[in-house]
């Protein structure tokens, strides 16, 4: 099973500020990397697929990085509805795996 | 519009059976493969089971494996998880999801989901 790390678990940014997410699989996932936000109360939410491809409706804000085993999701300027939490998740294989999250709040 | 509506979540005794169903629509559902996801009670999110668009090739977690079954019914729209020798550790939002293209997203779509709670 790939096992898929993320980091930090919290972070406190300002809004406004730039917010850097890691996420780091245990072996390289190739191309089949995907990132979820999920508010509140609510379902996750499709961010990119293909490790790169913006989903529909994605504000340009979002940016994402990284290959084989190593991603990163930048939030240029956070907005008071991107505070959520962000998930990774891999389809390289079965079991696909989801990281543990990154909950980005308000600082 | 893509739209998912899960359905079935309850409280179940330990050992008991549920079965949840999805029903799809906005979309060909009989072109993309489908899945349930689920995510226990302020905890990360967990893949439990997808079955392909087309010749019903399933995978499921090993959490899982040999209790729960999943089923499409095409002429429906209807996704089903049937759920059996449930355990408190079942307990969770269950997710039923939409995947992409092949290769793409695995859940595209997401419904708003239902609560399963097992407890005596």
């Amino acid at each position: 099973e790939i096992v898929m790390t993320q980091s930090p678990a919290t972070l406190s940014v300002s809004p406004g500020e730039r917010a850097t997410l890691s996420c780091r699989a245990s072996q390289g996932v190739r191309s089949n990397l995907v990132w979820y936000q999920q508010r509140p109360g609510q379902a996750p939410r499709l961010l990119f697929y293909r490790a790169s491809t913006r989903a529909t409706g994605i504000p340009a804000r979002f940016s994402v990085s990284g290959s084989g085993a190593e991603f990163t999701l930048t939030i240029s300027s956070l907005q008071s509805e991107d505070f959520a939490v962000y998930y990774c998740q891999h389809h390289n294989n079965w079991p696909w795996t989801f990281g543990q999250g990154t909950k980005v709040e308000i600082k | 519009e893509v739209q998912l509506l899960e359905s079935g979540g309850d409280l179940v005794q330990p050992g008991g059976s549920l079965r949840l169903s999805c029903a799809a629509s906005g979309f060909t559902f009989t072109n993309y493969a489908m899945s349930w996801v689920r995510q226990s009670p302020g905890k990360g999110l967990e893949w439990v089971s997808v079955i392909s668009r087309s010749d019903g090739t399933t995978y499921y977690a090993d959490s899982v494996k040999g209790r729960f079954t999943i089923s499409r019914d095409n002429s429906r729209d209807t996704l089903h998880l049937q759920m059996t020798s449930l355990r408190a550790e079942d307990t969770a939002i269950y997710y039923c999801a939409k995947g992409g293209l092949p290769g793409d997203a695995p859940g595209e779509d997401w419904g708003q989901g239902t609560l399963v709670t097992v407890s005596s």
